[in-house]
C-alpha cells in the first residue's frame, strides 16, 4: 500500500465550478502538506503549504488538512481554463532532515473545460 | 535568478551506457534532491543532500549514484543505463533555515533507455 494515495483522475469540469482534489495518507509522522501545480512537460510548481492541521487560503485555493483523519485537499473556486493541469499532493515529516523528503500523491489530471 | 536548471533536457541511452544528468541552482540553497516521475506514480525520491559533502538515500536509490562538491552542483550519475531508468527525472532545492518544504523544482530531464 502506497503511503499516500491520490485519486488520478482524470478530472473534467465546466469553467466556474469548484473542484475538490484530495489525498488519504497513512504515515502519522507527516507534519508538512503541500500541493503542487504541474503542466504537461513542465517541473512541478508549489501551490500551496500547509503545516500540521487546519486551513489555508489563497485566492480562489484553499487547502485542509485533517490529521485525525490523515486526509487533505485542495479546492478551487471559480476554476478557470489556464488552472488544467496535473495536481500533486507531497507530504513530509519533521525533524532531522525528513523536512525535504518529499512523498508524493500519483496526482489527479484536471481539464477546465470552456 | 535561474534558479534550478537541468541538462540536459532529452537524452536517448542505450542499455548498459553511462551518463551524468546535470542540476544547478542560484539560489544557495542548502538542501538539494532527485526524483523520478514515472506514469502513475507521482514523484519519487532518488537521492538528496543537505549541503555539500552531504548526500543520502531515498526511496529508489539503486542503479544512482550521487556527490555534492559545491553548494550550487548536484548531479546524478546513471552507472549502467537499464530500461527500468527510463523516465523523467527532476531535481528541487529549498532552503534550510526557512524551516518549510517548499521545494524549487527544474524543467525535468526526460531519459529513455533503449
Amino acid at each position: 500500500q502506497k503511503e499516500v494515495e491520490q485519486d488520478p483522475g482524470p478530472l473534467s469540469v465546466p469553467e466556474g465550478a469548484i473542484v475538490s482534489l484530495n489525498c488519504t495518507y497513512s504515515n502519522s509522522a507527516f507534519q508538512y502538506f503541500m500541493w503542487y501545480r504541474q503542466y504537461s512537460r513542465k517541473g512541478p510548481e508549489l501551490l500551496m503549504y500547509t503545516y500540521s492541521s487546519g486551513n489555508k487560503e489563497d485566492g480562489r485555493f484553499t487547502a485542509q488538512v485533517d490529521k485525525s483523519s490523515k486526509y487533505i485537499s485542495l479546492f478551487i473556486r471559480d476554476s478557470q481554463p489556464s488552472d488544467s493541469a496535473t495536481y500533486l499532493c507531497a507530504m513530509s515529516a519533521s525533524g532531522g532532515t525528513s523536512y525535504g523528503k518529499l512523498t508524493f500523491g500519483q496526482g489527479t489530471i484536471l481539464t477546465v473545460h470552456p | 535568478n535561474a534558479g534550478v536548471t537541468q541538462t540536459p533536457k532529452f537524452q536517448v541511452l542505450k542499455t548498459g551506457q553511462s551518463m551524468t544528468l546535470q542540476c544547478a541552482q542560484d539560489m544557495n540553497h542548502e538542501y538539494m534532491s532527485w526524483y523520478r516521475q514515472d506514469p502513475g506514480m507521482g514523484l519519487r525520491l532518488i537521492h538528496y543532500s543537505v549541503g555539500a559533502g552531504i548526500t543520502d538515500q531515498g526511496e529508489v536509490p539503486n542503479g544512482y549514484n550521487v556527490s555534492r562538491s559545491t553548494t550550487e552542483d548536484f548531479p546524478l550519475r546513471l552507472l549502467s543505463a537499464a530500461p527500468s531508468q527510463t523516465s523523467v527525472y527532476f531535481c528541487a532545492s529549498c532552503q534550510v533555515a526557512s524551516g518549510a518544504s517548499s521545494q524549487f523544482f527544474g524543467p525535468g530531464t526526460r531519459l529513455t533507455v533503449l
